[in-house]
């Protein structure tokens, strides 16, 4: 059974630093890509990054490039996200989610989410 | 940046109607679209990719069609554990993008 379990949220003041943690089972995580999504209290989902199975290739929404950082460790089928100089447009939960090819071969399916781990910044 | 519109924002409906849909693109986003549900306190569940494939496990009641600018959803007998907000999202061009949600409420 595939699983993924974020942990690592919490209160956090603005500017300051967190880092989200994702472990995944029931599956070769080596073998996929992975994503962070978040959703804002009440509102939708935005796509937040990218990571490719070897860690070679990333990719951020512009909201947060040069302030986040995805990023894999294969050898503990975990998934990272460094969040540093946090605003409060950043308060979400986070979800970490497999990234898996239609069968036409585009890549973007979210096919399985963790449970969420909420990110609050305020002071 | 595709933008991803969905309508009606809210859709009430009894158990066992049908229950139709809709989003829209900014632009085309051929047939890479998927669909996910999620309930209050949930993760999202995938329900849809291609514009029209059901995932794993799915209900033959969830149907997806569309492509280009024009997507929709359609439960064809709802049930009481359809009521929840569903996503369409694009993943044709980056940043993938998603909408607003529609929620499906219990008339």
């Amino acid at each position: 059974e595939v699983q993924l379990v974020e942990s690592g949220g919490g209160l956090v003041q603005p500017g300051g630093s967190l880092r989200l943690s994702c472990a995944a089972s029931g599956f070769t995580f080596s073998s996929y890509w992975m994503s962070w999504v978040r959703q804002a209290p009440g509102k939708g989902l935005e796509w937040v990054a990218n990571i490719k199975q070897d860690g070679s290739e990333k990719y951020y929404v512009d909201s947060v490039k040069g302030r986040f950082t995805i990023s894999r460790d294969n050898a503990k089928n975990s998934l990272y996200l460094q969040m540093n100089s946090l605003r409060a447009e950043d308060t979400a939960v986070y979800y970490c989610a497999r990234v898996i090819y239609d069968s036409s071969g585009y890549q973007g399916v979210f096919d399985y989410w963790g449970q969420g781990t909420l990110v609050t910044v305020s002071s | 940046e595709r933008v991803m519109t969905q309508s009606p924002a809210t859709l009430s409906v009894s158990p066992g109607e049908r229950a139709t849909l809709s989003c829209r693109a900014s632009q085309s986003v051929s047939s890479n679209l998927a669909w996910y549900q999620q309930k209050p306190g949930q993760a999202p569940r995938l329900l849809i990719y291609g514009a029209s494939t059901r995932a794993t496990g799915i209900a033959a009641r969830f149907s997806g069609s569309g492509s280009g600018t024009e997507f929709t959803l359609t439960i064809s007998s709802l049930q009481s554990e359809d009521f929840a907000v569903y996503y369409c999202q694009q993943y044709n061009n980056w940043p993938w993008t998603f909408g607003q949600g529609t929620k499906v409420e219990i008339k």
